[in-house]
Order: C-alpha cells, then structure tokens, then sequence
C-alpha cells in the first residue's frame, strides 16, 4: 500500500524568498514520485517526476525536489518565490510494477505576499 | 498535441438527479481515469478505463459508473445525485510506453448539486 503525506495544508512565503512544500511516502517497493501544481479552476499540471537515477529532480517555473529514500520525502523547493506561484500543490506517489494508479497527498496551498 | 478536454466546464444539478461527464483524452492515449476533488476529501481516485476496459476502481458507491469508447473517450454517469456529490471532477490520460506512470490533466468539471 502507498501513501502520502504533505504537511501544512498552507505555506506562506513572501515574494523573493525560499519556497519549501513537504512530502513524505510510504511504499512498499521503489516508487514513483510527482509534484504537481493546480491553478484556481484548472486540472493538474506536472511539475516534476522522479523515477530512477538522479535523486534531485528539476521541473518547470524553477522548482526542483530531491528524493531522500532514507528519509521517504520528496521535499518541493524553489528558490525564490514569485507572486504567480501562488496555487495548490500535489504530491503523488506510484508503485512500480503494480497498478500505477498514483495516491496523492492532501495538497499544500502556497500563498505568497508582496 | 491537443490536451485533455472535458465538457461541460460546470453543471448544476438538483438532488435525485442524474448526471454524466465527458472526457476526451489526448490523441493516442488508451487511459483514462477519473477523479473526485473536494476540500474535504481531497483528490480520490473513482476509476480507470483502458481500452474499454474498468481496470481499477476506487472505493465509490455503485451510484458512480464509467465507460469508455472505441475512440478511448469516456463518460462518467453519477445517478440520484446527492449534495455530497457536489465536486470537480477530473480526467487524466495516460499513454501506452509510458512506464512513468505520467497522467495528464484535464481542467475539470465543477458539478453543483442543490
């Protein structure tokens, strides 16, 4: 069984600074692990995926997340923020080798202040 | 390549009602899953359809029901509506070869039951 935690349902950051939204897993074999971005009255949009090899995975709008097997997280990061970044975030875990269907967390809003 | 397109954007329905939903996904794709997005609830998976097939089900009453057609486009039928059932639902595709288990969004329909 898999399973994903995102904490805090919002993060707040000022304008320019570190973005920093938390995802931790359970799975019981190798996963697969995505961030994605939801804008106001839209579907989903990949951010990024990390599936084998390297463990920092760059994505699109600057953001970047780094698989920690050791820790089960796939911490989302962006170095400084930007007032359109300000959206609902989704992490999502899936199994390799069984049903792929993807279990997502319970999503973190970012706001983000001038 | 044109992406996932879902129709209608919005409904509004009365309880007892009956509704269905339609998704087309992007050229090529042979997947299609839905999704239920509340606040409460967050996103959960309803069901998949692959080649005019249910492979996957979520842990949704009968009331919800899906197909698929030839032309890999599916539909979603929610009959007596209840308020609780008032959510956007979402359409995702996923492509045969992808092996990462990437699913594409469609913007989803806001279903509001009175």
């Amino acid at each position: 069984a898999q399973s994903v935690t995102q904490l805090g349902s919002h993060v707040s950051v000022s304008e320019g600074a570190l973005v920093l939204l938390r995802c931790n897993y359970s799975s019981s074999v190798p996963p697969y692990l995505f961030w994605y971005v939801q804008y106001p009255n839209q579907g989903l949009q990949l951010l990024l995926k990390y599936t084998t090899g390297a463990t920092l995975v760059k994505g699109i709008n600057g953001f970047e997340a780094e698989f920690k097997k050791s820790e089960t997280s796939f911490h989302l990061t962006k170095p400084s923020a930007h007032m359109s970044d300000a959206a609902e975030y989704f992490c999502a875990v899936s199994e390799t080798g069984g049903s792929y269907i993807p279990t997502f967390g319970r999503g973190t809003s970012l706001i983000v202040h001038p | 390549k044109a992406g996932v397109t879902q129709t209608p954007r919005y409904l509004i329905k009365t309880r007892g009602q009956q509704v269905t939903l339609s998704c087309s996904p992007i050229s090529g794709h042979r997947s299609v899953s839905w999704y239920q997005q509340t606040p409460g609830q967050g996103l959960q998976f309803l069901f998949e359809y692959f080649s005019e097939t249910q492979r996957n089900k979520g842990n949704f009453p009968g009331r919800f029901s899906g197909r698929q057609f030839s032309n890999s486009r599916s539909e979603m039928n929610v009959s007596t509506l209840e308020l609780g059932d008032s959510a956007l639902y979402l359409c995702a595709s996923t492509g045969e070869g992808y092996s990462y288990n990437e699913q594409f969004f469609g913007p989803g329909t806001r279903l509001t039951v009175l």
